[in-house]
């Protein structure tokens, strides 16, 4: 079964500056998809970034970046420029190739420190 | 708009007695998925559906059934047999089953029991 670890339990970072949520992940699969999503206190699930693992590029999407190391089975979010409304539990999330669900981490809990 | 509803959005169970959470979604997507998240924890898989008519218990599904009779639409009961149901309940769903297919998730439902 695959497993998905955040080291994290809680991460706090100045407001403008730049911080980085660690996840690993232990699978046999060669074909899966990794995602991090946040969780704001409205508890609403907002994804932020995906990657597949069969693309050696780097996701990005506007200040959020992810660093996928496949073969140490790393796969980091950098947050730049941290915002107040970036505050929110982030999990990461897992899904192989098949037709299951998503295996989560237990969650970092961001800390925006104005 | 086109989205995921969850309701109710806080429910209160009794002992020994059934309920059942509501699910629909507006986005045409074929695949969903019912989550569980403890105190703590990240979301664990209970059950999903591929296609109408069809569906497969996920990690944590005793104690729980689902129905996907409509595209639209998957409830969640949770029976008598799930001796500690507080939790929240997600909602997800995906265009398709497979592997690259982002989940979107629902707004969730807080399960208390009195």
């Amino acid at each position: 079964a695959q497993t998905v670890t955040q080291s994290q339990p809680e991460m706090s970072v100045q407001e403008a500056e730049t911080v980085t949520l660690s996840c690993t992940y232990d699978t046999s699969e060669s074909d899966y998809y990794l995602f991090w999503y946040k969780q704001p206190p409205s508890r609403q699930m907002i994804l932020v970034i995906r990657q597949e693992a069969y693309k050696q590029q780097n996701a990005t999407e506007n200040r959020f970046s992810v660093n996928f190391q496949k073969a140490a089975k790393s796969f980091s979010l950098k947050i730049s420029d941290s915002q107040l409304g970036d505050a929110a539990m982030y999990f990461c999330a897992y899904r192989g190739g098949g037709a299951d669900g998503l295996t989560f981490g237990k969650g970092t809990h961001l800390i925006i420190q104005p | 708009d086109g989205g995921i509803t969850q309701s109710p959005k806080y429910l209160f169970r009794k002992e020994g007695q059934n309920v059942t959470l509501s699910c629909e979604q507006n986005l045409n997507h074929d695949a969903m998925y019912w989550y569980r998240q403890d105190p703590g924890q990240g979301l664990r898989l209970i059950y999903y559906s591929q296609i109408v008519n069809d569906f497969q218990k996920g990690d944590i599904a005793e104690g729980y059934s689902v129905s996907r009779e409509k595209k639209e639409s998957f409830p969640l009961t949770v029976t008598s047999a799930q001796k500690n149901p507080t939790a929240f309940y997600l909602c997800a769903s995906s265009i398709g089953y497979r592997g690259q297919e982002t989940q979107y998730f629902g707004p969730g439902t807080r399960l208390l029991v009195l």
